[in-house]
């Protein structure tokens, strides 16, 4: 089984909808992490965790919003989706007290029309 | 100016060629340094990391030019499976966040 799982694989949506991505992981890492994907642009940091009472906000953090709800899980939310939020979303967790590796996820496809 | 950015390719070459990239950053406070490998609509993993006196690993070599603030993959004898976008991380020194370029595209072909 992964170590890091997403959900849903693939969504598809519409303007003004809310919709939340699930991120799981097995790793038992403290750190986790939620990256957008866009052609070009390369992987920008939405928000991250570094345990479960610490949230903080990445480059991107305009119009999304995240949860932990316990070590192993991190969700993503969308309040009201756009269009330009179509992109692929990256789940990802880290381990520093062992070394500063990322693991990913398997991402989610999001078309928001 | 973008804090880390990379020439997109893509880079066609023959199996067995020899094929270089470089990555730039732009924060001189710069801890640690990465190269992730991630296939077509696959997620990204970690392919090695760069340190400060280079590293190799098989057919990859890594580099780390502090002057000019780059770092470099180097891979010989390629094969028809390294096809794949090559992403350069960067941690600019604050937390364990990680600046990604967008990547450079390998294509190897037959």
């Amino acid at each position: 089984d992964a170590d890091v799982t997403q959900t849903p694989r693939n969504r598809i949506t519409k303007t003004g909808k809310r919709i939340m991505l699930e991120c799981s992981q097995t790793k038992g890492h403290d750190r986790m992490y939620w990256y957008r994907q866009d052609p070009g642009l390369g992987l920008r940091l939405i928000y991250y965790s570094f345990d479960v009472k610490d949230i903080n906000k990445g480059e991107i953090s305009d119009g999304y919003s995240v949860s932990r709800q316990a070590q192993a899980k991190f969700s993503l939310s969308l309040e009201s989706a756009i269009p330009n939020q179509t992109a692929l979303y990256f789940c990802a967790t880290s381990d520093p007290d062992r070394d500063e590796t990322q693991y990913f996820g398997p991402g989610t496809r999001l078309l928001v029309l | 100016r973008k804090e880390v950015e990379q020439d997109p390719g893509p880079f066609n070459v023959p199996e067995g060629a020899t094929v270089a990239f470089n990555c730039t950053y732009s924060n001189s406070a710069s801890q640690s340094f990465f190269w992730y490998r991630q296939d077509c609509r696959k997620e990204p993993k970690l392919l090695m990391s760069v340190y400060s006196s280079g590293n190799e690993d098989g057919r990859f070599t890594a580099q780390l030019n502090r002057a000019s603030q780059y770092i470099s993959l180097l891979i010989r004898d390629s094969k028809l499976s390294d096809s794949a976008t090559y992403l350069c991380a960067v941690n600019p020194g604050d937390d364990y966040k990680l600046s990604f370029g967008a990547g450079t595209t390998v294509t190897v072909r037959a």
